[in-house]
């Protein structure tokens, strides 16, 4: 059973326009969801986070749209740039869960210049 | 920012050998631990380390899986016997503290199991 679901499986856009990769969940419990980004042949990293308490989160080109009662979140990146092409990741974990994080499958992007 | 490393990046070896996986954590980190993804396959939690314990392991940390970090050295994933299902991707990771922090990952070692 998947509990984290990302969409779609790649993404390709051209530089400048917005990017809009989703991911859904199936458990209740879960309340944090960080992205992870990974450029190949390195770990993932933190990109930006949110908690179920919030509908939005924001840094700087990236944002992060979560509607709770769907169990959807959604992470876009404005003003794509070409070193923004990298496997994002979503993933959650319940309060208390001792960072035991489900990550989805993934979504590469690539960005054209 | 911190780094996680992770030695080797690839292994190699037969079934039914042993193989020792290691983590060289960020220095003033207290908890550990261990993904595993297979090829085109999320990854998934097996297990998190503090203080000399594990704290909790998932269903895919088989009884041939054992972890440990000696005298504060290279947090280590052994498995002994390997199994063909055990070639995949192994990510380390490491925090300050244990509830949604960040986890900062190392860059994997890739297992092969003939």
């Amino acid at each position: 059973q998947q509990q984290v679901r990302q969409s779609p499986q790649s993404l390709t856009v051209w530089e400048g326009e917005t990017a809009i990769l989703n991911c859904s969940y199936e458990n209740s419990a879960f309340d944090y969801f960080p992205w992870y980004q990974q450029f190949p042949g390195e770990g993932p990293a933190l990109l930006i986070a949110i908690r179920s308490v919030s509908d939005k989160k924001e840094d700087g080109r990236f944002t992060i749209f979560f509607n709770k009662r769907e169990k959807k979140l959604s992470l876009h990146i404005t003003d794509s740039q070409p070193g923004d092409s990298a496997t994002y990741f979503c993933a959650a974990s319940p309060t208390g869960g001792n960072n035991k994080l489900t990550f989805g499958q993934g979504t590469v992007l690539s960005v054209i210049p | 920012g911190p780094k996680v490393l992770q030695i080797p990046s690839h292994q190699i070896i037969d079934m039914g050998q042993m193989v020792t996986l290691n983590c060289d954590p960020v220095s003033n980190h207290l908890y550990f631990y261990w993904y595993k993804q297979i090829l085109g396959q999320q990854m998934e939690f097996l297990v998190n380390f503090y203080n000399g314990k594990v704290m909790e392991k998932s269903k895919l940390f088989k009884d041939q899986f054992s972890v440990e970090r000696p005298d504060g050295s290279y947090f280590t994933l052994k498995i002994q016997p390997t199994a063909l299902e055990d070639s995949a991707v192994y990510f380390c990771a490491s925090s300050l503290a244990h509830n949604a922090e960040t986890l900062y990952f190392g860059s994997g070692t890739r297992l092969t199991v003939l």
